[in-house]
């Protein structure tokens, strides 16, 4: 069961790049690596998943380096309304796999 | 296409009560697994329900227990509440995707009160 390591808390100003890096060195073969963005109250939101390399949706990018022992997840131009708590979980598809750290906090300034 | 469906969003119950909790899955997902969040913290894994039985669970006494119906719809069910089992319940369903990895997606929750 591959553990992660996310920072608790960053900041940063809008309309800028945020990259949020988790660690993961226990990840196994078969585990992919999924962020979630969750606001108060609120279920998770997926956002962006990935096995390797580097992956781009339309709200953000995940590189993955070649060892996979960790990965960043990359928000373009943030807003404030990307204040949220931000998720890395690695694991396969059971829930038994999917645990959730306590997340890193996003605070987007003005 | 409707997404994750929970109800009740809210509940108030004392300790010692009984409580159901309903989560009605996305189109096309037939696994249903249910989370609790306490306030300030990650959601913990409670159980996974798939072809309506339970097919993994997380570190939860049997106080916690569930049910999945035919159309895939699904109760959490607590009983002998404890103030400590107040939280926010997330219900996340997903296809049953074999040799891959399937994407949860989560409902809004249900918020319990325990007093």
């Amino acid at each position: 069961l591959a553990k992660t390591t996310q920072p608790i808390s960053m900041d940063s100003y809008e309309g800028q790049e945020v990259n949020i890096t988790c660690s993961h060195n226990n990840i196994a073969t078969n585990d992919y690596i999924t962020w979630y963005q969750q606001f108060p109250s609120q279920g998770p939101r997926f956002i962006i998943q990935g096995y390797k390399t580097k992956v781009t949706n339309e709200v953000a990018s995940l590189f993955i380096p070649a060892d996979r022992k960790s990965s960043t997840l990359s928000l373009p131009r943030v807003s404030l309304s990307d204040t949220a708590v931000y998720y890395c979980l690695v694991g396969e598809n059971y829930g038994q796999n999917f645990v959730f750290g306590p997340g890193t906090r996003l605070s987007v300034l003005p | 296409d409707a997404g994750v469906t929970q109800s009740p969003t809210h509940l108030i119950k004392t300790r010692g009560q009984q409580v159901t909790l309903r989560c009605s899955p996305k189109s096309g997902h037939d696994t249903v697994s249910w989370y609790q969040q306490a306030l300030g913290q990650g959601p913990q894994f409670i159980f996974q329900y798939y072809e309506e039985e339970e097919r993994q669970r997380g570190n939860f006494p049997d106080r916690f227990s569930g049910h999945q119906f035919p159309n895939y719809s699904s109760e959490l069910n607590v009983n002998a509440l404890l103030l400590g089992d107040s939280a926010l319940y997330l219900c996340a369903s997903s296809p049953d995707v074999q040799g891959g990895q399937e994407t949860q997606y989560f409902g809004p929750g249900t918020r319990l009160l325990v007093l």
